[in-house]
C-alpha cells in the first residue's frame, strides 16, 4: 500500500480567496488524481496529476479554477482558486501504485468551508 | 457514460450480518472495489474483486459478483458498530474509478 499526507486536514476560508493543498506520498508513484466529494455525495474526479506536464482535467473542471502541480514523482498540489461557498468540499488525493489490481489509495482529504 | 448505483442507506442491529448492494453498467470492467469512508476520515480499500470471480471471502466479509446482471454484494459478518461508516462501490472504467453515492450503515447496540 502507500501512506498518502495531505495538508491542511481542514481549513476555513473566506469567498474569493485561493487556497493550496499539498498531497505527500511515501513512495513514487505514477499516477496521482485529485478528487472532489461534496456534502452528501459520491467522489467526482477532478483531474488526473501528471509529472512533468500539464494536468488532465475531467470535463466540468478548468485549469484556471483548479490549478495542479506534480513537480516529482511524490508530490502534487491542488489550488482551488478564488473560492464561493460551492466549493466547500473535501479534496481527495490519491494514487494508484500500478498494481494489476488497480485500486487507489487516498488521503484523509482537505476540508473546505467558504464562508 | 458509465454508472454506479448504490442504495443510500442500510440499518442492521449489532451481531446481524449487513449486506449492502451495488450495480453497475461497464460491461468491460475488470476490477470492483469496496471502499469504507468512516466520519472525517478518507476513504479505506476494504476489498476488491476480479471480474472472472463469483465470491471473494476475507474474514467477515464476502463479496459476490453477479456480471451477468452487473451486480455487487458486500457482506459484512456480525457487524459490529465500528462498522457504522459508508461504504463505496467503485468500478473501474477505462482507465478511472467510478464510485457509487456510497451506503450509509447504520449499526445499532
Amino acid at each position: 500500500s502507500a501512506v498518502i499526507s495531505q495538508k491542511p486536514s481542514r481549513d476555513i476560508c473566506q469567498r474569493g480567496t485561493s487556497l493550496t493543498i499539498q498531497c505527500q506520498v511515501d513512495s513514487q508513484v505514477t499516477m496521482m488524481f485529485w478528487y472532489r466529494q461534496q456534502p452528501g455525495q459520491s467522489l467526482t474526479l477532478i483531474a488526473t496529476a501528471n509529472q512533468g506536464s500539464e494536468a488532465t482535467y475531467e470535463s466540468g473542471f478548468v485549469i484556471d479554477k483548479f490549478p495542479i502541480s506534480r513537480p516529482n514523482l511524490t508530490f502534487s498540489t491542488l489550488t482551488v482558486s478564488n473560492m464561493s461557498p460551492e466549493d466547500s468540499s473535501i479534496y481527495l488525493c490519491s494514487v494508484d501504485t500500478g498494481w494489476n489490481t488497480g485500486e487507489l489509495f487516498f488521503g484523509e482529504g482537505s476540508r473546505l468551508t467558504v464562508l | 457514460g458509465e454508472d454506479v448505483e448504490q442504495s443510500l442507506f442500510l440499518s442492521v442491529r449489532e451481531g446481524d450480518s449487513s449486506v449492502i448492494n451495488c450495480t453497475y453498467t461497464d460491461s468491460s470492467s475488470t476490477y470492483l472495489y469496496w471502499y469504507k469512508q468512516e466520519p472525517g476520515a478518507g476513504l479505506q480499500l476494504l476489498t476488491y474483486i476480479f471480474s472472472n470471480m463469483d465470491m471473494k471471502q476475507d474474514q467477515r466479509l464476502t463479496v459476490l459478483l453477479n456480471k451477468k446482471d452487473k451486480h455487487l454484494s458486500l457482506r459484512i459478518a456480525d457487524t459490529q458498530t465500528g462498522d457504522s461508516a459508508i461504504y463505496f462501490c467503485a468500478d473501474k472504467s477505462q482507465g478511472n474509478l467510478i464510485f457509487g453515492k456510497g451506503t450509509k450503515l447504520s449499526v445499532k447496540p
